[in-house]
């Protein structure tokens, strides 16, 4: 089955910086790729996606890259903020016989914006 | 729309003893998923549901069953409860557009704690 690597497991920059994360999967039939931010005490929300035909999408301050020939995706945070301090998670997707997408996530970063 | 609703928020169990975690979800989703998180080990896929009456095994289903009688409500049955079971359980649900990679939708979250 898939395996999703992410690091790092804990993240801290000043206000302002840029933040990375990236991750590595496993299973070349991987095709889809969303990162989930959780806030503290939270439900998992979707922050941004790309799939395997495109190498970059953004969405005004985060980013995300993906080399399909390395297997591996990274998110990217521009201009941090308060706000942005939370867990986010990358995830791999596969199509399962049935049609739908079978999500296998990373372990997390936990990203502290410094004031 | 609620979106997704999650019974109970939070529950001790004995070792043995057995519960339902009750999903549902008002927006026609024909898809949804259980998963469990656990500190340092991410979102793992439990069960999930293609349609009524449609299930499959994710990553991590022993200990667990579910069932799908009706579009809209999804339940995972702990049939002996073990410490190990101790975790934050999230449902999800999503829309299963042709073609399409759709964002999944989570639940507030369950937290068991078994002793």
């Amino acid at each position: 089955g898939e395996n999703v690597e992410q690091h790092p497991s804990t993240l801290s920059v000043q206000e302002g910086d840029s933040a990375v994360i990236k991750c590595t999967y496993s299973d070349s039939a991987s095709n889809y790729f969303p990162w989930y931010k959780q806030e503290l005490g939270k439900r998992p929300q979707l922050i941004i996606d790309i799939r395997s035909n495109v190498g970059e999408k953004k969405d005004q301050r985060i980013a995300v890259t993906l080399n399909k020939t390395a297997k591996h995706f990274s998110l990217h945070i521009t201009e941090t903020q308060p706000e942005d301090s939370a867990v986010y998670f990358c995830a791999a997707s596969i199509r399962s016989n049935f049609g739908n997408e079978k999500l296998t996530f990373g372990t997390g970063t936990r990203l502290t914006i410094i004031p | 729309n609620a979106g997704v609703t999650q019974t109970p928020k939070f529950q001790v169990l004995k070792t043995g003893q057995s519960m339902t975690l009750q999903c549902a979800q008002d927006m026609n989703h024909e898809y949804m998923s259980w998963y469990r998180q656990d500190p340092g080990m991410g979102l793992r896929l439990i069960h999930y549901s293609v349609g009524a009456g449609i299930t499959d095994q994710g990553e991590v289903p022993n200990g667990y069953n579910v069932s799908r009688s009706t579009t809209e409500d999804f339940p995972l049955r702990l049939l002996s409860a073990a410490p190990s079971q101790t975790s934050v359980y999230f449902c999800a649900s999503s829309y299963a557009g042709q073609g399409a990679y759709n964002e999944q939708f989570f639940g507030p979250g369950t937290r068991l704690t078994v002793l």
